[in-house]
């Protein structure tokens, strides 16, 4: 069975990193890549970019080109999604889900990290 | 890029077929046959419910079918249910090599 599990819940202060991670299960984690969702309080979904965890080549959304890093280390099955220097503005559930390359859609997803950003 | 355009919200009674639209431009939707449609309840996951124009995965309901036409595809759910009340959202390949999200329809089932 193809499982996302995601790490729990964080409450950070503004200008702290954080590094959240997806780890797969039930699948070869390298042959598939894996993407990352926001969904802002309230709000839609929006694509934040991918990453194959294979070769480690990354694309991101030009809205998260330069906010945030993607990341993976296959062998222990986990991608990462990492802020070096929280905004308010970041307060959001995010979401790991694997991909399928052909048309980039997301057929597993994790659970969710809620990450909330308060002074 | 900007997010793919659907309706905020769209009803109807148990039983009924109804449609969301999403449209986009030939740079995403009129220009590949993939586009998605997902399936949010409260506080859940999304789900994958159609997956390039018009795929079903194993274990959703024929009673979910998607197409296109040009710039703008189409959900439509027919023999409306009580759990089918949801957000549903589209999401199309981009000439980015990314991937863009329409805003989301909040379907109301009466």
């Amino acid at each position: 069975e193809v499982q996302l599990v995601q790490s729990g819940a964080e409450v950070k202060k503004p200008g702290e990193s954080l590094k959240i991670s997806c780890k797969g299960s039930g699948y070869s984690f390298t042959s598939y890549w894996i993407g990352w969702v926001r969904q802002m309080p309230g709000k839609g979904l929006e694509w934040m970019g991918i990453i194959y965890p294979g070769d480690s080549d990354t694309r991101y959304s030009p809205s998260f080109q330069g906010q945030v890093t993607i990341s993976a280390d296959k062998s222990i099955s986990t991608a990462y999604l990492q802020w070096s220097s929280l905004k308010a503005s970041d307060t959001a559930m995010y979401y790991c889900a694997r991909v399928i390359a052909a048309g980039y859609y997301f057929d597993y997803w994790g659970q969710g990290t809620l990450v909330t950003v308060s002074s | 890029q900007s997010a793919l355009t659907q309706p905020a919200s769209v009803s109807g009674s148990p039983g009924q077929s109804i449609t969301i639209s999403c449209t986009g431009t030939s740079s995403d939707v009129g220009g590949y046959n993939y586009v998605s449609w997902y399936q949010q309840h409260p506080g859940k996951a999304p789900k994958l419910m159609i997956y390039e124009v018009s795929n079903r995965p194993s274990g959703v309901p024929d009673r979910f079918s998607g197409s296109k036409s040009g710039n703008t595809a189409s959900l439509t759910i027919s023999g409306l249910q009580a759990e089918d009340e949801a957000d549903y959202y589209c999401s199309s390949y981009t000439s980015s090599s990314t991937v863009v999200f329409g805003g989301g329809t909040k379907l109301t089932v009466l």
